[in-house]
């Protein structure tokens, strides 16, 4: 019974390339969230998605971040332009349903902009 | 902004001795969650709260809602070096919303 799933781990890009970053989340859930964490400080929420919808995207950065969760396949975080403020911890968590506060959270990519 | 401050900010303590840790929130909060986090891992749901007054235990973890549903509360009892991470409290932002809001939170050192 796997948990939620991210992928990869860790993440180097040089400056100006794109990150994709990758979510699977746990079996039975349709309910996507993406969070980021900077060193010594505590998760600030970035988006949270259905099937093929965004929800809510209010703390997504307005230029370079984007989010999807297709039909198909996990859900995917890009980055593009890295620099090097975006060098973070990116946690995906997972939910059953709209109503469900209980996130079961991923073990994160961790992103370093050289 | 909503602010969800924790206390304290960290703590190191002799392995056997009990932890108690608060959370305060600027407004008020229909659910608490506790979450651990391990180096380098994702945080995991420790206890979950829905009612004020709310007392609620899981192993050595016991957690209470606060009467005014803008505090929490985390008590560990007889501490082992497996305790060590950093304990998060959250709450929906707001009534209703799914996204968590994320506290400050306490950094655990369990000194063998």
């Amino acid at each position: 019974n796997a948990g939620v799933m991210q992928n990869p781990r860790h993440l180097v890009r040089r400056r100006g390339q794109e990150a994709r970053l990758r979510c699977s989340p746990m079996k039975g859930h349709s309910h996507v969230y993406w969070y980021r964490q900077l060193p010594e400080e505590g998760l600030k929420f970035m988006v949270y998605l259905q099937k093929e919808n965004i929800i809510d995207e209010s703390g997504m950065p307005k230029e370079r971040f984007s989010a999807e969760f297709p039909k198909e396949g996990p859900s995917i975080l890009r980055i593009q332009q890295v620099v090097r403020g975006d060098s973070a911890a990116y946690f995906c968590a997972s939910s059953r349903g709209r109503a469900d506060e209980k996130l079961f959270f991923g073990s994160g990519t961790q992103l370093s902009v050289l | 902004g909503q602010q969800l401050n924790q206390s304290p900010q960290s703590m190191f303590i002799q392995e056997g001795e009990d932890v108690s840790m608060n959370c305060t929130s600027s407004s008020i909060f229909n659910t608490w969650l506790w979450y651990k986090q391990d180096p380098g891992e994702g945080p995991v749901l420790l206890i979950a709260l829905y009612k004020a007054g709310e007392l609620t235990s899981n192993g050595r973890l016991t957690a209470q809602f606060g009467i005014t549903r803008k505090d929490s509360f985390l008590n560990i009892s007889a501490s082992i070096p497996s305790d060590v991470g950093i304990y998060f409290c959250a709450g929906p932002e707001m009534a209703g919303a799914n996204n968590l809001f994320f506290g400050t939170g306490t950094r655990l050192t369990v000194i063998p």
